[in-house]
């Protein structure tokens, strides 16, 4: 399976700031994910990073809020603008290898934000 | 549409117990069912997936769960718990042309000595 690592792990942000976090995989990958786990909860997608177009925001998620790049098939950035207490989570970069349903997503270890 | 339920938020057993997680799922389409497993500190890690053919299948760390399309579920086991075996576990499901994993909302498992 694919190495992913995220930056930053962990983060403490003032409140309506932005924060970008990178995704790096060690091998070209079809698919990419961002996630956000909120505290104590399970994961939601927020959109799927396109190779050199926009992403694919799932429902309640915006770009302007969440705008994400993918310039290339190993490399994607989650930009978290504005932030407010509320965007406190975990947010976690997901691959799949071949874009195929049945095949497995691939996670990083995430980012911890918290804002103040 | 695709939704999964894991019952109880958090399981407790003891050391050399057996480990039962539940999972049930639906799905529109037959379904692709996958366990993970999410340590303190981390991103998640596959335990077993469920694509086609065999309906019990095996994991790593000794886990292994079975497909049940009559009762919709997918039920993690572990014969004996080990102390490392404390985490969060996810059931998610895919299916048919659709990429995207929904997740359940996880299970808690605590392993007392």
């Amino acid at each position: 399976s694919a190495v992913i690592s995220q930056k930053p792990s962990r983060d403490i942000c003032q409140r309506g700031t932005s924060l970008t976090i990178q995704c790096q995989v060690d091998s070209q990958v079809t698919m990419m994910f961002w996630y956000r786990q909120q505290p104590g909860q399970s994961l939601t997608l927020i959109a799927t990073a396109n190779q050199g177009s926009e992403a694919t925001y799932e429902s309640g998620f915006v770009i302007d809020k969440f705008p994400i790049s993918r310039p290339n098939l190993t490399f994607s950035t989650l930009t978290v603008s504005n932030m407010s207490p509320e965007d406190s989570s975990i947010y976690l970069c997901s691959v799949q290898i071949w874009g195929e349903p049945h095949q497995p997503q691939h996670f990083g270890d995430g980012t911890r934000l918290s804002i103040l | 549409a695709q939704s999964v339920t894991q019952l109880g938020s958090h399981v407790s057993v003891s050391e050399g117990a057996l480990v039962l997680l539940r999972c049930n799922y639906s799905s529109s389409v037959p379904p692709y069912l996958f366990w993970y497993v999410q340590y303190p500190n981390q991103g998640l890690q596959l335990l077993l997936k469920y694509t086609t053919g065999a309906t019990l299948v095996k994991g790593i760390n000794g886990f292994e769960a079975e497909f049940k399309k009559s009762e919709t579920s997918f039920h993690l086991t572990k014969p004996s718990a080990h102390m490392s075996d404390a985490a969060e576990y996810f059931c998610a499901v895919s299916g048919g042309s659709n990429y995207k994993l929904t997740f359940g909302k996880g299970t808690l498992l605590t392993v007392n000595p």
